[in-house]
């Protein structure tokens, strides 16, 4: 089945210290999500992105979608502690007339403080 | 206004027994989905149900699950005779007919079954 390719599995930074994170399709896809799961808990939006090329900010989290349709990244500037949880990429896979959700396997986020 | 509500939040069922799962869409949202996450790993997707209807099944595997979203009440997902391999968290989401940002997808709590 289709596959994207996240990474990194896992980040340990510092309080303070910007986060970048990408995902990556060997298929075109025109929706990428970006979600945030705190442990327990459903995925929560963060950023959806509908255009290639487009850059859309929500506070400190600025994401883009990849001119070509396969990739997009996540970037996180001045993380705090509470964003400590696993970010997931996901893509709107049309099979039929609404889509279902894709999803990367997660980048786990440690901050420390 | 609430967001997607499932219940229960954790199940706990002995190998053979049945699972049911509940999910109350968002207000006004008469699409559902219903994924799968099993540790460490994204989530999966299992089903996509509106009012009364199956619209895309392909996620589900084809023997002892089943899912439905009658006209009135929640979308369950039963799983029949239970085993091991089904402990997993299991997620409803819920959204508006697209396109674009009317069908974001918005997501419940989870039900966490544990099969024994």
């Amino acid at each position: 089945g289709q596959q994207l390719n996240q990474s990194p599995q896992s980040m340990f930074i510092q309080e303070g210290e910007d986060v970048s994170m990408n995902c990556t399709s060997s298929s075109i896809f025109n929706t990428w999500l970006w979600y945030k799961q705190d442990p327990g808990e459903g995925p929560v939006l963060l950023i959806a992105l509908y255009k290639a090329g487009e850059l859309t900010s929500n506070g400190r989290l600025t994401a883009q979608f990849g001119i070509t349709r396969k990739d997009s990244f996540l970037n996180i500037s001045a993380s705090i502690p509470s964003d400590v949880g696993i970010y997931f990429c996901a893509v709107l896979n049309y099979g039929g007339s609404q889509g279902n959700l894709i999803f990367g396997k997660g980048t786990k986020l440690s901050v420390k403080p | 206004n609430a967001g997607v509500m499932q219940n229960p939040r954790h199940l706990v069922r002995r190998r053979g027994q049945e699972a049911r799962l509940r999910c109350s869409p968002m207000k006004g949202h008469s699409h559902v989905y219903w994924y799968r996450q099993l540790p460490e790993e994204g989530l999966k997707f299992m089903v996509y149900l509106q009012k009364e209807n199956i619209i895309d099944e392909s996620g589900m595997p084809k023997e002892r699950f089943s899912a439905e979203f009658p006209k009135e009440g929640p979308s369950i997902l039963r799983i029949q005779q239970v085993v091991r391999g089904d402990s997993a968290a299991y997620f409803c989401a819920s959204s508006l007919p697209g396109p674009g940002l009317s069908e974001t997808q918005y997501f419940g709590p989870g039900t966490r079954l544990l099969v024994l």
